[in-house]
């Protein structure tokens, strides 16, 4: 079982926004505000999409977006492109002890 | 331009060692954390530990005493070594920078090395 949880995938038209929830527990998500998401083709590095639950870095696009609620984090890809899809995983500070943790990746199809 | 670039595959006996190296260019090691990562079975991304800006380590608590991580700051460069191998650490193994010291989050990655342990 993973640390956090993310639904293993989720599927939108061109044009349509979906979103992919990320859970962890008090001690991660719902204890700091350091929640990333991250964008992955297979065979390449991961991207950085979100950092600190909301904010992106330059040259992310502003259809990507991120909010937390508690335990819950959650990704939300704007007017879907053909380019998006792809794996989308989270992680978040975990304390002094367990560090990272990571979900498990959603898969995001077009 | 910041890139961390990793060394090729591995296909390791059980019970051996592997040692993978992350080649950084665009920063130097001793401003910035950085992290190794693997996928656990079944699960999401594995967190194995980091090395610090002044060269400390942390690691994980499952992988402590199994994982060493050291730099080379001549050549900007980490390795990662894991010992005691079963097919359970079979995996992509990823380096990653820490965006800045207490960011918390990993602004470039590696492309990941294959290990793969098998007799």
């Amino acid at each position: 079982q993973s640390a956090l949880t993310q639904p293993r995938s989720v599927s939108g038209s061109p044009g349509q926004s979906v979103t992919i929830s990320c859970t962890g527990t008090s001690s991660d998500i719902g204890a700091y505000n350091y929640v990333s998401w991250y964008q992955h083709y297979p065979g390449k590095a991961p991207k950085l999409l979100i950092y600190d639950v909301s904010q992106r870095p330059s040259g992310v696009p502003d259809r990507f977006s991120a909010s937390k609620s508690g335990n819950t984090a959650s990704l939300t890809i704007a007017g879907l492109q053909a380019e998006d899809e792809a794996d989308y995983f989270c992680s978040s500070f975990a304390g002094p002890w367990l560090h990272y943790v990571f979900g498990p990746g959603t898969e995001v199809t077009v | 331009q910041v890139q961390l670039v990793q060394s090729g595959p591995e296909v390791i006996e059980p019970g051996t060692s592997v040692k993978l190296s992350c080649k950084t260019s665009g920063f130097t090691l001793t401003s910035h954390y950085v992290h190794w990562v693997r996928p656990a079975p079944g699960q999401g991304l594995e967190w194995m530990g980091c090395i610090t800006p002044t060269g400390d380590t942390v690691y994980a608590q499952k992988l402590q005493g199994r994982v060493i991580i050291i730099r080379d700051t001549f050549t900007n460069t980490v390795f990662m070594e894991l010992t005691s191998l079963t097919s359970e650490d079979t995996a992509i193994y990823y380096c990653a920078r820490e965006a800045a010291p207490a960011n918390k989050n990993f602004d470039y990655w590696g492309q990941g090395t294959l290990v793969t342990v098998s007799s």
